[in-house]
């Protein structure tokens, strides 16, 4: 079965430090994606990054970088140079695929909560 | 504006009254969703829909009906809900394409007392 462990469930830093949010996943599969979503205060799920499982490539977004390591299962997060409106649950989530029916089901991790403070 | 819109935003109930959320895409997506979220333990899948008529059941369907005679539309039903039921609430929909990417509305914040 997916699992998806987000070990972490709060990190606080000050303000301008960089903080890595981590995020291990289990699979059988060979074919899955992988996403990060955050989830500020006001409540809603925002889309951060898609990663495919047959790309390792890591990937640098303005401050946030992802780092995928299929020999570790892991898809860590960074935020460089942290800001107050970083501050949010940020969720790692694990996608597989049926042949069959194409059916795609996110199995989410249970999240990490961020706090920037000034 | 593509969107994932839910109503109602909030709702406080009591136990065994009927209700139903509502989830509407303007996407033209084969693929809806819903999923609630409790603390500690993430977004847990309640059912899924692949496209018109076509349902099933999540993670967690105990307590939930859904429905799915229009493309556009996904509405979640609580035919008797009971305190445990008290969560957030997500719908979300995407395209039938694998690892596409799912939208997700603002969520309902349910309360039953």
């Amino acid at each position: 079965a997916q699992k998806v462990t987000q070990a972490q469930t709060e990190i606080s830093v000050v303000e301008k430090e960089d903080v890595t949010l981590d995020c291990v996943y289990e699979t059988r599969d060979t074919t899955y994606y992988l996403f990060w979503y955050k989830q500020p205060p006001s409540g809603e799920l925002v889309f951060l990054i898609r990663r495919n499982s047959f790309d390792e490539q890591n990937e640098i977004s303005g401050r946030y970088s992802w780092n995928f390591q299929k020999s570790t299962s892991s898809f860590n997060f960074t935020i460089t140079a942290s800001q107050v409106v970083d501050s949010a649950v940020y969720f790692c989530a694990l996608s597989e695929a049926s042949e069959n029916t194409g059916f795609q089901k996110l199995v989410f991790g249970t999240g990490t909560r961020l706090l920037v403070s000034p | 504006e593509a969107q994932v819109t839910q109503n109602p935003r909030y709702l406080i109930t009591v136990t065994g009254k009927k209700l139903t959320v509502t989830c509407s895409q303007n996407m033209n997506h084969e693929y809806m969703s819903w999923y609630r979220q409790d603390p500690g333990l993430g977004l847990r899948q309640i059912y899924y829909s692949m496209n018109v008529e076509v349902t099933d059941k999540g993670d967690v369907p105990e307590g939930y009906k859904v429905s799915r005679k229009e493309k556009r539309n996904f509405p979640l039903i609580l035919e008797s809900p009971s305190p445990n039921q008290t969560s957030l609430y997500f719908c979300a929909s995407s395209p039938r394409i694998r690892g596409n990417i799912q939208y997700f509305g603002a969520g309902t914040r349910l309360s039953v007392l």
